[in-house]
């Protein structure tokens, strides 16, 4: 079965911390996503990634990096914590035009 | 630009009584669309999908959709709700970049 995992349900962080999220899918897919959401809001695209090295800007980027140096893991990086950033993060990998499998999310808050 | 509505944010039902979700979406060309259930402090689940042919389709736990291109919709339906379906329901575009836009999601309260 399709297995896409989170490292952690529950952080909580200090402002100013750098904060490292950590996602490992087993399904050997190409494309992995880091969204966060927040009430009202739906689902956000932070980045994706469709290759090893390779991401691309989603619809908000700001405060956030990622890294994909292997097929089966995707990290999400906030350089510099701030409270705006407090919010339920949640990984997503697909094969090419399928949809996307979820892990089950960090609930991160910055205090 | 590609958008995704669902125009209820709050829908409560009694159990046992039929179920319509709605989902209206903005996008170009023919999309891939989806629904997914979040159940409280998980992912998503996918319920169903519509890439191409019948636009019925029906997807896991008893749920179904259809989309009518004429109405840019693709609404989720279930004929008895159990108060098992409790949970947020997002509908979802897929973009031909691999990428997916959500609408904001409808929470379904379930009555006794």
């Amino acid at each position: 079965d399709v297995k896409v995992t989170q490292s952690s349900r529950y952080l909580v962080k200090r402002t100013g911390e750098k904060v490292f999220l950590e996602c490992v899918q087993d399904m050997d897919h190409e494309n992995m996503f880091w969204y966060r959401q927040d009430p009202g809001l739906g689902l956000r695209l932070i980045y994706f990634s469709y290759d090893v090295k390779m991401k691309e800007k989603g619809d908000i980027p700001e405060g956030y990096s990622v890294s994909r140096e292997k097929k089966e893991r995707f990290s999400l990086i906030l350089e510099s914590a701030s409270t705006n950033q407090t919010s339920m993060y949640l990984c997503a990998s697909s094969l090419v035009r399928q949809p996307q499998h979820f892990g089950d999310g960090t609930r991160l808050s910055i205090l | 630009a590609q958008s995704v509505t669902q125009p209820d944010i709050h829908i409560t039902v009694s159990e046992g009584a039929s179920l319509e979700l709605r989902c209206n979406y903005s996008y170009g060309a023919t999309p891939y669309l989806f629904w997914y259930v979040q159940s409280p402090g998980q992912g998503l689940q996918l319920l169903l999908k519509y890439f191409s042919g019948d636009t019925l389709v029906q997807g896991i736990k008893g749920f179904e959709a259809e989309f009518k291109r004429s109405q840019s919709s693709f609404n989720l339906r279930k004929p008895s709700v159990h108060w098992s379906d409790a949970a947020e329901y997002f509908c979802a575009v897929g973009l031909n970049n691999n990428d997916m836009r959500f609408g904001a999601g409808t929470r379904l309260t379930v009555k006794p």
